[in-house]
């Protein structure tokens, strides 16, 4: 079992360019869920989806969008990359039966 | 969804128990608690959730209040790869299954 992998594991954009960050995980896991952490903060909710077919916005979903491609993969669009989006992103998955959350590595995003 | 207080940070000495306090007073009744670190800058790790009765695994206890306004989570014997920030939780509505984290305490481990 890989568990949660994301790619890529670093990205540097540029202001106005668009990227997708990947997540998959081979759990069977019906949820699945996109963080944002800034430098000495916690982790802000950006969207989740709590079933293939379904996304929803978490606290700050401006200038996301995602797409839960299938139950494995869920993925991450910056359209029109800002500064203020460099950050560590992590993507989760949520197994129903014990009601936890497997945790990607990150993917370490610098908007210049 | 309830918010959590938790210390900034704390210190603990090594082989010593390690008590995180987190209080939650606006938590309701269909809410729980969890309890997840993070070392370094790795994803997170979950360690323990609750409802209203105590719990225990492994890795830590949990001990939530009989008014359910606060908990604690104890690590019986911290050692240095303890240190991380810990952070409690408490899930959003039923159904939504939305987790809101906040900025948690960091623990630090002295030999």
């Amino acid at each position: 079992n890989a568990g949660v992998t994301q790619t890529p594991k670093f990205q540097v954009l540029k202001t106005g360019q668009s990227m997708t960050l990947q997540c998959a995980q081979d759990m069977n896991h019906n949820s699945m869920y996109w963080y944002r952490q800034d430098p000495g903060m916690g982790l802000r909710l950006i969207y989740y989806s709590a079933s293939e077919g379904t996304t929803d916005k978490g606290e700050v979903p401006n200038g996301y969008n995602v797409s839960r491609l299938n139950k494995r993969e869920f993925s991450l669009r910056l359209e029109s990359a800002a500064p203020s989006q460099t950050s560590v992103y992590f993507c989760a998955s949520r197994t129903d039966r014990a009601d936890t959350q497997y945790f990607g590595p990150g993917t370490r995003l610098t908007v210049l | 969804d309830a918010k959590t207080t938790q210390p900034t940070s704390m210190d603990c000495a090594e082989g010593r128990a390690a008590n995180l306090p987190c209080n939650h007073s606006t938590i309701s009744g269909n809410e729980y608690v969890y309890w997840y670190r993070q070392i370094h800058s790795q994803g997170p790790q979950y360690i323990i959730h609750g409802l209203k009765n105590n719990e225990t695994n492994e890795m830590a206890s949990l001990i939530i209040t009989e008014d359910r306004k606060s908990s604690t989570l104890i690590l019986p014997h911290a050692t240095l790869r303890d240190t991380a920030v810990y952070y409690c939780i408490v899930r959003g509505p039923s159904g939504t299954y939305k987790y809101i984290f906040g900025t948690g305490t960091r623990l630090k481990v002295l030999a």
